[in-house]
Protein backbone atom coordinates (compact mmCIF):
# COMPACT_ATOMS: atom_id res chain seq x y z
CA UNK A 1 0.00 0.00 0.00
CA UNK A 2 1.68 3.58 -0.73
CA UNK A 3 2.20 5.98 1.68
CA UNK A 4 3.02 9.59 2.14
CA UNK A 5 3.67 10.93 5.52
CA UNK A 6 4.47 14.59 5.54
CA UNK A 7 6.45 16.83 8.75
CA UNK A 8 6.05 18.82 10.68
CA UNK A 9 2.03 18.24 11.44
CA UNK A 10 2.03 21.83 12.41
CA UNK A 11 3.88 24.86 12.27
CA UNK A 12 3.64 28.29 13.62
CA UNK A 13 6.05 31.25 12.65
CA UNK A 14 6.10 34.96 12.03
CA UNK A 15 5.48 36.59 8.96
CA UNK A 16 8.59 37.03 7.21
CA UNK A 17 10.30 34.05 8.37
CA UNK A 18 10.96 31.47 5.94
CA UNK A 19 9.78 27.82 6.14
CA UNK A 20 10.54 24.60 4.94
CA UNK A 21 7.76 21.30 5.03
CA UNK A 22 9.10 17.75 4.16
CA UNK A 23 7.47 14.85 2.47
CA UNK A 24 8.32 11.65 2.04
CA UNK A 25 7.27 8.67 0.41
CA UNK A 26 6.66 4.81 -0.29
CA UNK A 27 4.81 4.78 -3.73
CA UNK A 28 5.12 1.83 -5.99
CA UNK A 29 6.76 2.40 -9.43
CA UNK A 30 6.29 6.45 -8.47
CA UNK A 31 5.77 8.20 -11.50
CA UNK A 32 5.35 12.44 -9.74
CA UNK A 33 4.47 14.41 -7.21
CA UNK A 34 2.11 16.72 -6.19
CA UNK A 35 1.82 19.67 -3.75
CA UNK A 36 -1.25 21.36 -2.90
CA UNK A 37 -2.50 24.19 -0.77
CA UNK A 38 -5.94 23.88 1.20
CA UNK A 39 -7.23 26.98 2.65
CA UNK A 40 -11.34 25.98 3.06
CA UNK A 41 -12.03 23.48 1.53
CA UNK A 42 -10.68 23.23 -2.03
CA UNK A 43 -6.78 22.09 -2.70
CA UNK A 44 -5.75 24.17 -5.31
CA UNK A 45 -2.85 22.84 -7.45
CA UNK A 46 0.96 24.20 -6.44
CA UNK A 47 3.55 21.96 -8.28
CA UNK A 48 3.90 18.62 -9.99
CA UNK A 49 7.31 17.25 -9.74
CA UNK A 50 8.96 14.05 -12.14
CA UNK A 51 12.27 14.59 -12.08
CA UNK A 52 14.81 14.59 -9.80
CA UNK A 53 16.85 17.72 -8.74
CA UNK A 54 14.87 19.92 -10.62
CA UNK A 55 13.64 23.03 -8.68
CA UNK A 56 10.03 24.38 -9.39
CA UNK A 57 9.64 27.74 -8.51
CA UNK A 58 6.42 30.40 -8.62
CA UNK A 59 6.84 33.59 -6.73
CA UNK A 60 7.89 32.63 -2.88
CA UNK A 61 7.40 29.48 -3.46
CA UNK A 62 9.50 26.51 -4.72
CA UNK A 63 10.07 23.04 -4.64
CA UNK A 64 12.40 20.10 -5.29
CA UNK A 65 11.99 16.60 -5.62
CA UNK A 66 14.77 13.76 -4.61
CA UNK A 67 14.15 10.60 -6.03
CA UNK A 68 17.08 8.72 -4.26
CA UNK A 69 15.64 10.00 -0.90
CA UNK A 70 12.29 9.28 -1.73
CA UNK A 71 11.42 12.92 -0.62
CA UNK A 72 10.32 16.44 -1.40
CA UNK A 73 9.91 19.74 0.33
CA UNK A 74 8.61 22.90 -0.53
CA UNK A 75 10.13 26.14 0.44
CA UNK A 76 7.80 29.15 1.49
CA UNK A 77 10.09 32.43 1.87
CA UNK A 78 9.25 35.94 3.58
CA UNK A 79 5.86 34.21 4.66
CA UNK A 80 2.77 36.21 4.50
CA UNK A 81 -0.33 35.65 6.17
CA UNK A 82 -2.03 34.57 3.53
CA UNK A 83 0.15 31.59 3.43
CA UNK A 84 -1.67 30.41 6.61
CA UNK A 85 -3.52 26.70 5.11
CA UNK A 86 -3.09 22.77 5.04
CA UNK A 87 -0.09 22.26 2.53
CA UNK A 88 -0.80 18.80 1.08
CA UNK A 89 1.81 16.21 -0.40
CA UNK A 90 0.93 13.41 -3.28
CA UNK A 91 2.37 11.04 -4.92
CA UNK A 92 1.24 9.21 -8.44
CA UNK A 93 2.02 5.48 -9.05
CA UNK A 94 2.10 3.62 -12.50
CA UNK A 95 -1.34 3.51 -11.86
CA UNK A 96 -1.97 6.90 -11.50
CA UNK A 97 -3.72 6.39 -8.20
CA UNK A 98 -2.92 9.35 -6.32
CA UNK A 99 -1.96 9.10 -2.37
CA UNK A 100 -2.46 12.01 -0.18
CA UNK A 101 -0.32 12.52 2.73
CA UNK A 102 -1.83 14.07 6.24
CA UNK A 103 -0.67 17.42 5.05
CA UNK A 104 1.34 20.22 7.56
CA UNK A 105 -0.88 22.73 8.64
CA UNK A 106 1.05 26.47 8.60
CA UNK A 107 0.41 29.38 10.84
CA UNK A 108 1.74 32.62 10.09
CA UNK A 109 0.89 35.06 12.22
CA UNK A 110 1.69 38.68 11.91
CA UNK B 1 -14.85 29.04 -17.14
CA UNK B 2 -16.11 27.43 -14.16
CA UNK B 3 -14.06 25.21 -12.19
CA UNK B 4 -15.02 21.83 -10.29
CA UNK B 5 -18.55 22.27 -9.35
CA UNK B 6 -20.20 20.39 -6.30
CA UNK B 7 -23.53 19.94 -5.06
CA UNK B 8 -24.64 19.85 -2.46
CA UNK B 9 -22.23 21.67 0.29
CA UNK B 10 -23.37 20.32 2.86
CA UNK B 11 -25.45 17.48 3.61
CA UNK B 12 -27.37 16.06 6.91
CA UNK B 13 -28.26 12.29 6.85
CA UNK B 14 -29.41 9.63 9.60
CA UNK B 15 -27.28 6.27 10.00
CA UNK B 16 -28.73 3.61 7.13
CA UNK B 17 -29.54 6.34 4.47
CA UNK B 18 -28.84 6.44 1.33
CA UNK B 19 -26.84 9.79 -0.71
CA UNK B 20 -25.77 10.91 -3.47
CA UNK B 21 -23.18 13.36 -4.44
CA UNK B 22 -22.79 15.29 -7.38
CA UNK B 23 -19.59 17.02 -9.37
CA UNK B 24 -19.46 18.66 -12.69
CA UNK B 25 -15.91 18.55 -14.06
CA UNK B 26 -13.50 21.71 -15.13
CA UNK B 27 -14.50 22.75 -18.99
CA UNK B 28 -12.49 20.65 -20.57
CA UNK B 29 -11.84 17.80 -18.26
CA UNK B 30 -12.44 14.17 -18.77
CA UNK B 31 -11.48 12.35 -16.18
CA UNK B 32 -12.73 12.55 -12.19
CA UNK B 33 -12.07 11.38 -9.03
CA UNK B 34 -13.09 11.50 -6.00
CA UNK B 35 -12.04 11.76 -2.43
CA UNK B 36 -12.84 11.43 1.36
CA UNK B 37 -11.47 13.96 3.59
CA UNK B 38 -11.66 13.34 7.59
CA UNK B 39 -11.31 16.07 9.68
CA UNK B 40 -7.78 17.08 10.63
CA UNK B 41 -6.50 14.34 7.32
CA UNK B 42 -5.65 14.41 4.18
CA UNK B 43 -7.76 13.49 1.31
CA UNK B 44 -8.43 9.30 0.90
CA UNK B 45 -8.71 8.28 -2.66
CA UNK B 46 -12.28 6.42 -3.20
CA UNK B 47 -12.06 5.79 -7.11
CA UNK B 48 -11.61 7.86 -10.65
CA UNK B 49 -13.61 7.27 -13.96
CA UNK B 50 -12.61 7.55 -17.49
CA UNK B 51 -14.16 7.16 -20.49
CA UNK B 52 -17.62 6.44 -18.19
CA UNK B 53 -15.70 3.58 -16.37
CA UNK B 54 -14.39 2.90 -12.78
CA UNK B 55 -10.60 3.26 -13.92
CA UNK B 56 -9.04 3.22 -10.44
CA UNK B 57 -10.71 1.83 -6.96
CA UNK B 58 -9.11 2.66 -3.43
CA UNK B 59 -9.86 0.95 -0.09
CA UNK B 60 -13.52 1.65 0.06
CA UNK B 61 -16.30 -1.02 1.02
CA UNK B 62 -18.71 -1.95 -2.06
CA UNK B 63 -21.15 0.68 -0.65
CA UNK B 64 -19.57 3.23 -2.04
CA UNK B 65 -20.05 3.37 -5.96
CA UNK B 66 -20.14 6.65 -8.73
CA UNK B 67 -20.99 7.16 -11.72
CA UNK B 68 -20.15 9.11 -15.09
CA UNK B 69 -22.25 10.50 -17.37
CA UNK B 70 -21.54 11.09 -21.37
CA UNK B 71 -20.99 14.79 -20.31
CA UNK B 72 -18.34 13.74 -18.10
CA UNK B 73 -20.06 15.11 -14.76
CA UNK B 74 -20.43 11.99 -11.82
CA UNK B 75 -22.09 11.06 -9.07
CA UNK B 76 -21.06 9.15 -5.73
CA UNK B 77 -23.25 7.13 -4.07
CA UNK B 78 -23.01 5.81 -0.55
CA UNK B 79 -24.86 3.24 0.84
CA UNK B 80 -26.32 2.51 4.54
CA UNK B 81 -24.41 4.93 5.80
CA UNK B 82 -22.50 4.86 8.77
CA UNK B 83 -21.76 7.07 11.43
CA UNK B 84 -18.07 7.04 10.29
CA UNK B 85 -19.18 8.37 6.60
CA UNK B 86 -19.18 11.85 7.85
CA UNK B 87 -16.78 13.91 6.54
CA UNK B 88 -15.30 16.12 3.35
CA UNK B 89 -15.92 14.71 -0.03
CA UNK B 90 -14.18 16.34 -2.98
CA UNK B 91 -14.45 15.67 -6.62
CA UNK B 92 -11.23 16.60 -8.69
CA UNK B 93 -10.97 16.82 -12.34
CA UNK B 94 -8.09 16.17 -14.72
CA UNK B 95 -7.47 16.33 -18.39
CA UNK B 96 -6.88 12.60 -19.28
CA UNK B 97 -5.70 10.68 -16.21
CA UNK B 98 -2.23 10.59 -13.98
CA UNK B 99 -2.35 14.51 -14.73
CA UNK B 100 -2.68 17.57 -11.75
CA UNK B 101 -5.90 17.73 -10.44
CA UNK B 102 -8.47 20.60 -9.86
CA UNK B 103 -10.55 20.03 -6.92
CA UNK B 104 -14.23 21.06 -6.20
CA UNK B 105 -14.97 23.14 -2.55
CA UNK B 106 -16.87 19.69 -1.46
CA UNK B 107 -19.42 18.31 0.22
CA UNK B 108 -19.45 18.06 3.95
CA UNK B 109 -21.39 15.39 4.60
CA UNK B 110 -22.81 14.80 8.57
CA UNK B 111 -24.48 10.78 9.58
CA UNK B 112 -26.21 11.35 12.80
Amino acid sequence: EDKVVQSPLSLVVHEGDTVTLNCSYEVTNFRSLLWYKQEKKAPTFLFMLTSSGIEKKSGRLSSILDKKELSSILNITATQTGDSAIYLCAGYNAGNMLTFGGGTRLMVKP
Amino acid sequence: DAGVTQSPTHLIKTRGQQVTLRCSPKSGHDTVSWYQQALGQGPQFIFQYYEEEERQRGNFPDRFSGHQFPNYSSELNVNALLLGDSALYLCASSFGIGEKLFFGSGTQLSVL
